[in-house]
């Protein structure tokens, strides 16, 4: 069925560099869109959030960019640091679905080398 | 702080238990849902709800029950017909459609 999911199962980055993940929906009825970081142990943490009436969203040093026409979504992040070292997912709210779940990509996970 | 407490943090399970795993959310959200995760995959939902005394089926519900008595509370709870119990359980709630969900830290269970 139609689903959320990633290019890259692992990235792995230097301390200082910029990180991209990207993320692949086939939803066009999603209208909301998240991503998540996944430490070890815990329950995934928000980061970012985008609608779909947006293309572009930035946060304290990570951006999401939306891309409809292709369904394509990315997580940026500037000078990435070992704490960013975790899994990430991407999430899709179906707009015609109400307050249902989200559906989950598979996660990517991201590695800061020192 | 508002959030949302998972426990036990870890649980084991015997043949033919059923054991139940409690999720308490302080948020007044109103829908509150159940993720399994298995190592090196993404999450998949085994039940939710969206308000008191409601409750939906997800996509692997099968060996799985809930209960929605309260506002706070979603228990889970693994019967003895779910025969791979072994993962990660996460549970999440939120306020609207287009808002975030906001996860526990979870409760892993494995079988003894």
């Amino acid at each position: 069925g139609e689903s959320v999911g990633l290019h890259l199962p692992t990235l792995s980055v230097q301390e200082g560099d910029n990180s991209i993940i990207n993320c692949a929906y086939s939803n066009s009825a999603s209208d909301y869109f998240i991503w998540y970081k996944q430490e070890s142990g815990k329950g995934p943490q928000f980061i970012i959030d985008i609608r779909s009436n947006m293309d572009k969203r930035q946060g304290q040093r990570v951006t999401v960019l939306l891309n409809k026409t292709v369904k394509h979504l990315s997580l940026q992040i500037a000078a990435t640091q070992p704490g960013d070292s975790a899994v990430y997912f991407c999430a899709e709210n179906r707009g015609d679905t109400g307050m249902r779940a989200l559906t989950f990509g598979s996660g990517t996970r991201l590695q800061v080398q020192p | 702080d508002g959030g949302i407490t998972q426990s036990p943090k870890y649980l084991f399970r015997k043949e033919g238990q059923n054991v139940t795993l409690s999720c308490e959310q302080n948020l007044n959200h109103d829908a509150m849902y159940w993720y399994r995760q298995d190592p090196g995959q993404g999450l998949r939902l085994i039940y939710y709800s969206q308000i008191v005394n409601d409750f939906q089926k997800g996509d692997i519900a099968e060996g799985y029950s809930v209960s929605r008595e309260k506002k706070e509370s979603f228990p889970l709870t693994v019967t003895s017909a779910q025969k791979n119990p072994t993962a990660f359980y996460l549970c999440a709630s939120r306020s609207a459609p287009r808002q975030p969900q906001h996860f526990g830290d979870g409760t892993r269970l494995s079988i003894l």
